[in-house]
């Protein structure tokens, strides 16, 4: 079955980077966009964008071009998604989804937590 | 940016009781292909979110009928005609026409 793994949680400093992973298994990678979403209490969700993992074509949500890269790695099904120049405001949960055969986000991984904290 | 708007924040029901979500946009989300990517998600506590319905009427696989979409152009709404206790959680419309796509503030189900 489609499994869309993510770790738990992550623990940065301010200023820092981090690179988010979302391993996939049960489909072919390379057939379904993978998408990127941000929750933060309080305000919602974001699309933060998505990534072509056959040929690492991206759209991104202008609001996160500069603090959002994504990438694939297509030798071990996993997407990533680097943050940078981290403030408290990226402090939320990350989700990785995708769109497989339903016209909506049909599989999600466990989302990551993200804390920036000195 | 199309801003999704829910209303209402928090919806008290008795189980059995029927409720209705509504979801508006702040422009025409039918896509320049015709479609309308309007849909909704449920999101339980702890839990990532479950696609319900898609393109405005859909229901996903395994999505039970008492779950309905419907509406156009700008206003959209979900009804669940009886509530039970594992549909409790909070409902999210998403349009997908327009990039950026967004999402709605969310719409909390709760046992009044």
């Amino acid at each position: 079955q489609v499994q869309l793994q993510q770790p738990g949680a992550e623990l940065v400093k301010p200023g820092a980077s981090v690179r988010l992973s979302c391993k996939t298994s049960g489909y072919t990678f390379t057939s379904y966009w993978m998408h990127w979403v941000k929750l933060r209490p309080g305000q919602g969700f974001e699309w933060i964008g998505e990534i072509n993992p056959s040929n690492g074509g991206t759209n991104y949500n202008e609001k996160f071009r500069r603090k959002a890269t994504l990438t694939v790695d297509k030798s071990s099904s996993t997407a990533y998604m680097q943050l940078s120049s981290l403030t408290s405001e990226d402090s939320a949960v990350y989700y990785c989804t995708m769109r497989g055969t339903a016209e909506g986000f049909d599989y999600w991984g466990q989302g990551t937590t993200l804390t920036v904290s000195s | 940016d199309v801003l999704m708007i829910q209303i209402p924040l928090s919806l008290p029901v008795s189980l059995g009781d029927q409720a209705s979500i509504s979801c508006r946009s702040s422009q025409s989300i039918v896509h320049s292909n015709g479609n309308t990517y309007l849909e909704w998600y449920l999101q339980k506590p702890g839990q990532s979110p479950k696609l319900l319905i898609y393109k405005v009427s859909n229901r996903f696989s395994g999505v039970p009928d008492r779950f309905s979409g419907s509406g156009s152009g700008t206003d959209f709404t979900l009804k669940i005609s009886r509530v039970e206790a594992e549909d409790l959680g909070v409902y999210y419309c998403f349009q997908g026409s327009h990039v950026p796509w967004t999402f709605g503030g969310g719409t909390k189900l709760e046992i009044k």
